[in-house]
């Protein structure tokens, strides 16, 4: 059973430091990788998403990376804002039924002015 | 970009009383659309798949009989919780794929979050 997990559990940072979150999955056989951003009581935004056999996409300050082989991926974000500040949650879904996403448990990051 | 909406966003019922969340797609056509429940400081998890013109298909561990999903239009698939109680409160969240393309390229609603008394 595949299992997504996200270190650390939460972030506080001032306002311009680069920062990694990381996330980690327990079955290698994935489809693709998507980060999301979700703001409090809000839905999701898609960040970035990374097909198996793909290593990085970048979408401006924000670059996302996967291993599939370590099950790992890591989401880069540079000169933080305080505008970042949300839940990044990573999600993966399966070769066999690609709708289906099992999500991590989340990066609660702050980025104090 | 697709915009899927939900409908209410914000719910506060009695226990025992039953809700219908709506989640539409406003400017591209869904033949499927999942359902999602997030509980506080919790991840989101895959409740059910909405299936236009069948039925849906339930991840285990959730009762369809509690939780009725029609997907009566090409945009347009309803979640009701049945007999609500405190423990169903939670945020709930649909997504969809638009017809046609890989369906892991999907957009999410806002949510509805459901507070049973």
């Amino acid at each position: 059973k595949q299992e997504v997990t996200q270190i650390p559990a939460a972030l506080s940072v001032p306002e311009g430091e680069n920062l990694v979150l990381n996330c980690s999955f327990t079955d290698s056989a994935i489809y693709n990788l998507q980060w999301f951003r979700q703001d409090p009581g809000k839905g999701l935004t898609s960040l970035l998403l990374i097909q198996s056999s793909q290593r990085e996409q970048t979408s401006g300050r924000l670059n996302a990376s996967l291993d599939k082989s370590s099950g790992r991926s890591t989401l880069y974000i540079a000169a933080s804002q305080p505008g970042d500040s949300a839940t990044y949650l990573c999600a993966v879904s399966n070769p066999s039924g690609t709708y289906k996403y099992i999500f991590g448990t989340g990066t609660r990051l702050k980025v104090l002015a | 970009g697709a915009v899927v909406s939900q409908h209410p966003s914000w719910v506060i019922c009695k226990s025992g009383t039953s809700v219908k969340i709506e989640c539409r797609s406003l400017d591209f056509q869904a033949t499927t659309m999942f359902w999602y429940r997030q509980f506080p400081k919790q991840s989101l998890m895959l409740m059910a798949t909405s299936n236009e013109g069948s039925k849906a298909t339930y991840e285990q561990g959730v009762e369809k009989d509690k939780f009725l999903i029609n997907h009566a239009s090409l945009t347009l698939s309803t979640l009701t919780v049945t007999s609500a109680h405190p423990e169903d409160s939670s945020f709930y969240i649909c997504s969809a794929p638009p017809t046609g393309t890989r369906q892991e390229t999907q957009y999410f609603g806002p949510g509805t979050r459901l507070l049973v008394l």
